[in-house]
């Protein structure tokens, strides 16, 4: 069964550095999201990405994250200066026909 | 805007027991509603899906939901609960396949 992938799955970076997360959605879907869950808090949308730009974003996606689709299948989000608070479990998900949005296994960012 | 409660942090079952997991929403748009389940240090696995079709909807693992329009309800239940079932409940809300609105999650454990 096709699945979301995300490298790498922990990331450790210290404070001001620049991160970028990875994800290879599913290969025919066409919608891409990230979230992010920090520890022990609720799953929060950050941003979804549609035909080559961003189609909606949160509060959260300030000026210091990004998303690209550098290729046919990578989906990257990078954060250019990280802040303590940044760290988190960063979720990658696609979605396919049916409405529901597949998830990737995460990757943990922890910022030092 | 759309939001997602989930009544009870945490919820703790005998094996074999009624499994009951409350959701409730709000959505100015006729909901699409789905249940995620986590399991510790994974990723988010889709449960079961309400997409305007059948009210009873049938998920994974012999969990399923009801649909109450009239009580904005989405509560989750399995007949009888399992070892293997305890992880964290997360109920979400979109609209059309828009970004996932998740409620705080609950944590199910079981008691042998």
């Amino acid at each position: 069964e096709p699945e979301v992938t995300q490298t790498p799955s922990h990331q450790v970076t210290q404070m001001g550095q620049e991160v970028i997360l990875r994800c290879v959605p599913i290969s025919n879907h066409l919608y891409f999201y990230w979230y992010r869950q920090i520890l022990g808090q609720k799953v929060e949308f950050l941003v979804s990405f549609y035909n080559n730009e961003i189609s909606e974003k949160s509060e959260i996606f300030d000026d210091q994250f990004s998303v690209e689709r550098p290729d046919g299948s990578n989906f990257t989000l990078k954060i250019r200066s990280t802040k303590l608070e940044d760290s988190a479990m960063y979720f990658c998900a696609s979605i396919g026909l049916g409405y529901e949005q597949y998830f990737g296994p995460g990757t943990r960012l922890t910022v030092t | 805007a759309q939001s997602v409660t989930q009544l009870g942090s945490h919820v703790s079952v005998s094996e074999g027991a009624l499994v009951l997991l409350r959701c409730n929403y709000s959505s100015s748009v006729p909901p699409y509603l789905f249940w995620y389940v986590q399991y510790p240090n994974q990723g988010l696995q889709l449960l079961l899906k309400y997409t305007s079709a059948a009210t009873l909807v049938k998920g994974i693992n012999g969990f399923e939901a009801e649909f109450k329009k009239s009580e904005t309800s989405f509560h989750l239940t399995k007949p009888s609960a399992h070892m293997s079932d305890a992880a964290e409940y997360f109920c979400a809300v979109s609209d059309a396949g828009n970004m996932l609105t998740f409620g705080g999650g609950t944590r199910l454990m079981v008691k042998p």
